[in-house]
């Protein structure tokens, strides 16, 4: 999983809890994304950045927020879950804008 | 706006048979494609990539051809094995960091 470790790998939690999922890379990559797996949409974008402190958001930010204050971290904050946050998220990392993405393993969260 | 769609949700081979996964783009402008494999419960692993600037390109024992014409690419998988029943995904990559996914292909490999 090209240096790339997502935790928890699992969680299960509470509507209205705050959730904050982590991502951490050993490739010392500029751009990490946030990404959503859904059954009947794919994979869709979350927020991304590119770079310490600069982040954007993705084609699905609502109820999301994002931080990243060190190269290799890259947090995913659900400030009050939701059932429809009920997902798999993975982190995925690049060299540049440009450049093939490589994903994580994999978060599976459960909201109830 | 722009969309990327695989044509079959699943595809049954015999293993040891030749695999063709297709997909279809809407973006006329779209320069850069990537092909993912994802394994059950695991995060998508990058195949092979392809770029406008060519029509094949050929990794091990895969091959993607793009035709921009009809806007179309697949993957061939040569003699496929146990090991390749995954979910495929291609990927439209317009340089944004933005990538469009398909719905993915179910590749389903009977001994």
């Amino acid at each position: 999983d090209a240096g790339i470790t997502q935790s928890p790998r699992h969680k299960v939690t509470e509507t209205g809890t705050p959730v904050t999922l982590r991502c951490h890379q050993t490739e010392n990559h500029r751009y990490m994304y946030w990404y959503r797996q859904d059954p009947g949409h794919g994979l869709r974008l979350i927020h991304y950045s590119y770079g310490v402190k600069d982040t954007d958001k993705g084609e699905v930010s609502d109820g999301y927020s994002v931080s990243r204050s060190k190269t290799e971290d890259f947090l995913l904050t659900l400030e009050s879950a939701t059932s429809s946050q009920t997902s798999v998220y993975f982190c995925a990392i690049s060299e540049s804008v440009t450049d093939t993405q490589y994903f994580g393993p994999g978060t599976r969260l459960t909201v109830l | 706006g722009e969309s990327v769609g695989l044509h079959l949700p699943t595809l049954s081979v015999q293993e040891g048979d030749n695999s063709i996964i297709n997909c279809a783009y809407s973006n006329s402008a779209s320069d850069y494609f990537i092909w993912y494999k994802q394994e059950s419960g695991k995060g998508p692993q990058f195949i092979i990539d392809i770029r406008s600037n060519m029509d094949k390109r050929q990794g091990q024992r895969v091959t993607v051809l793009l035709n921009k014409t009809v806007k179309h690419l697949s993957l061939q998988i040569a003699a496929t094995q146990p090991g390749d029943s995954a979910v495929y995904f291609c990927a439209d990559h317009p340089y944004t960091g933005k990538l469009i996914f398909g719905q993915g292909t179910t590749l389903q490999v009977k001994p």
